[in-house]
């Protein structure tokens, strides 16, 4: 079966930009959720979707948002770039109660 | 601040012997417990699990240990293979309804030698 779909993989931005970043779950997966992995800090949680409604969310400041459609594929956006958002942005999906998550490929992006 | 933790950014074994990386955790709620590999230019992949229930979970060349009391958990690799080469990350759940969220260490770059 197909796994998480990360669009696109790579990404160069201007600082105050903004960008949208593409999720699409496996199919059967309801619940999607974001990570930003920079060195150093590990994978730091963004927020989690579930039926299109967003049932968690990290220590991200509001520039950082998403959304879920109905066949679950999800976005997030991020306004105003700031170099210090340079990172791999991950997307996982997953079954409610699934012992773990399913990566997607990650979107690089590069803030310059 | 940081609930889970790995404390050694790096390790380096030898092929055959065993590697050992190392995680604890701050957060009581936390009941689930991951492994996840990752190599570069990829997402993390999924390599083992262990409930609070339990203090072992086999899975092959595989095994986690999980001692609740001093709230810390590992991982054991034996035989080590140059293919496990990569970053492991150690994460963390709380398994109430509804919270898929994982909390994540920062990860320990295991380097198998030759």
């Amino acid at each position: 079966k197909a796994g998480v779909t990360q669009t696109p993989r790579y990404l160069i931005k201007t600082r105050g930009q903004q960008v949208t970043l593409s999720c699409s779950p496996i199919s059967g997966h309801r619940s999607v959720s974001w990570y930003q992995q920079t060195p150093g800090q590990g994978l730091q949680f963004l927020f989690e979707y579930f039926s299109e409604t967003q049932r968690n969310k990290g220590n991200f400041p509001g520039r950082f948002s998403g959304r879920q459609f109905s066949n679950s594929r999800s976005e997030m956006n991020v306004s105003t770039l700031e170099l210090g958002d340079s990172a791999l942005y991950l997307c996982a999906s997953s079954l409610p109660g699934n012992e773990g998550y399913t990566f997607g490929s990650g979107t690089r992006l590069t803030v310059v | 601040d940081q609930q889970v933790k790995q404390n050694s950014p790096s390790l380096s074994v030898q092929e055959g012997r065993i590697s050992i990386l190392n995680c604890d955790y701050t957060n009581s709620m936390f009941d689930y417990f991951l492994w996840y590999k990752k190599y570069p230019a990829e997402g993390p992949t999924f390599l083992i699990s262990i409930s609070s229930i339990k203090d072992k979970n086999e899975d092959g060349r595989f095994t986690v240990f999980l001692n609740k009391s001093a709230k810390h958990l590992s991982l054991h690799i034996v035989p080590s293979q140059p293919g496990d080469s990569a970053v492991y990350f150690c994460a963390a759940r709380a398994s109430n309804f509804g919270n898929e969220k994982l909390t994540f260490g920062t990860g320990t770059r295991l380097t198998i030698i030759p």
